[in-house]
C-alpha cells in the first residue's frame, strides 16, 4: 500500500469554525490531490499540488485554501467551515507521468454542526 | 456539465454472473481512462485502465472495453464474487499540449454480489 496518512480520520466541529486536514506521504510522490466525495456526486477535485509550493485549484474549491511546503505534507484548510462542507476528504498521490494512477488515502469524515 | 457519467446508481448482479459497469463520457480529449473500486470506510484503490488507442484491456477476472466513437467504456467482472461488492468508478483523464490534466471522476456504480 502506498505510504499515505490523513488525520484527522473523524472530526466534528461548527459552522464558522477554521479546520485543517493534513495529509503525509512516504512516497515522494510529485503530485498530491485533496477530493471530496458526497452521495450523488461521486469524488470532486477541490485541490492539488504539482510540487512544494505549486497548486492549483479543482472544480469546487471556492472555501477551501491549500499549502504545501514539503513534499510529503499537503494541508486543506476551511477558514470558516459551512454545513455545505460536511464530507468524506480523501488525500491522493501520484508520480509524476500521463498514465500516473491515484493512490488515495482512507479518507477524513468532517461533520460541520 | 457532468463529463464521465455513470448512469446506474446500483447493480444487483449473482454470485458466479458477469458484472458489466457502464460508463459514458463527452470530452473527445479524454485520451486514458481508469477503473476505481471503494470498499466503505476505505480510500479507492486503483482497479484497471485503458488508453485510448486500445479497445480492450484485460487482467484476470476483470476486463475494461473502450468504444471510442461511441464515448463508452464498460468494465466486465467474471466471475463475479461476493468480495467485489463495493463502489465502482469510472475515471477519465486529458492530455492537454503536454501537460496531464485531472482525473475526472463519475459519481459511481454501488456492485452487489449476491452468494
Amino acid at each position: 500500500d502506498a505510504g499515505i496518512t490523513q488525520s484527522p480520520r473523524h472530526k466534528v466541529t461548527e459552522t464558522g469554525t477554521p479546520v485543517t486536514l493534513r495529509c503525509h506521504q512516504t512516497e515522494n510522490h510529485r503530485y498530491m490531490y485533496w477530493y471530496r466525495q458526497d452521495p450523488g456526486h461521486g469524488l470532486r477535485l477541490i485541490h492539488y499540488s504539482y510540487g512544494v509550493k505549486d497548486t492549483d485549484k479543482g472544480e469546487v474549491s471556492d472555501g477551501y485554501s491549500v499549502s504545501r511546503s514539503k513534499t510529503e505534507d499537503f494541508l486543506l484548510t476551511l477558514e470558516s467551515a459551512t454545513s455545505s462542507q460536511t464530507s468524506v476528504y480523501f488525500c491522493a498521490i501520484s508520480d509524476s507521468g500521463h498514465t500516473g494512477e491515484l493512490f488515495f488515502g482512507e479518507g477524513s469524515r468532517l461533520t460541520v454542526l | 456539465d457532468q463529463q464521465v457519467k455513470q448512469n446506474s446508481p446500483s447493480l444487483s448482479v449473482q454470485e458466479g454472473r458477469i458484472s458489466i459497469l457502464n460508463c459514458d463520457y463527452t470530452n473527445s480529449m479524454f485520451d486514458y481512462f481508469l477503473w476505481y473500486k471503494k470498499y466503505p470506510a476505505e480510500g479507492p484503490t486503483f482497479l484497471i485502465s485503458i488508453s485510448s488507442i486500445k479497445d480492450k484491456n484485460e487482467d484476470g477476472r476483470f476486463t475494461v472495453f473502450l468504444n471510442k466513437s461511441a464515448k463508452h467504456l464498460s468494465l466486465h467482472i467474471v466471475p463475479s464474487q461476493p468480495g467485489d461488492s463495493a463502489v465502482y468508478f469510472c475515471a477519465a483523464r486529458a492530455f492537454y499540449g503536454g501537460s496531464q490534466g485531472n482525473l475526472i471522476f463519475g459519481k459511481g456504480t454501488k456492485l452487489s454480489v449476491k452468494p
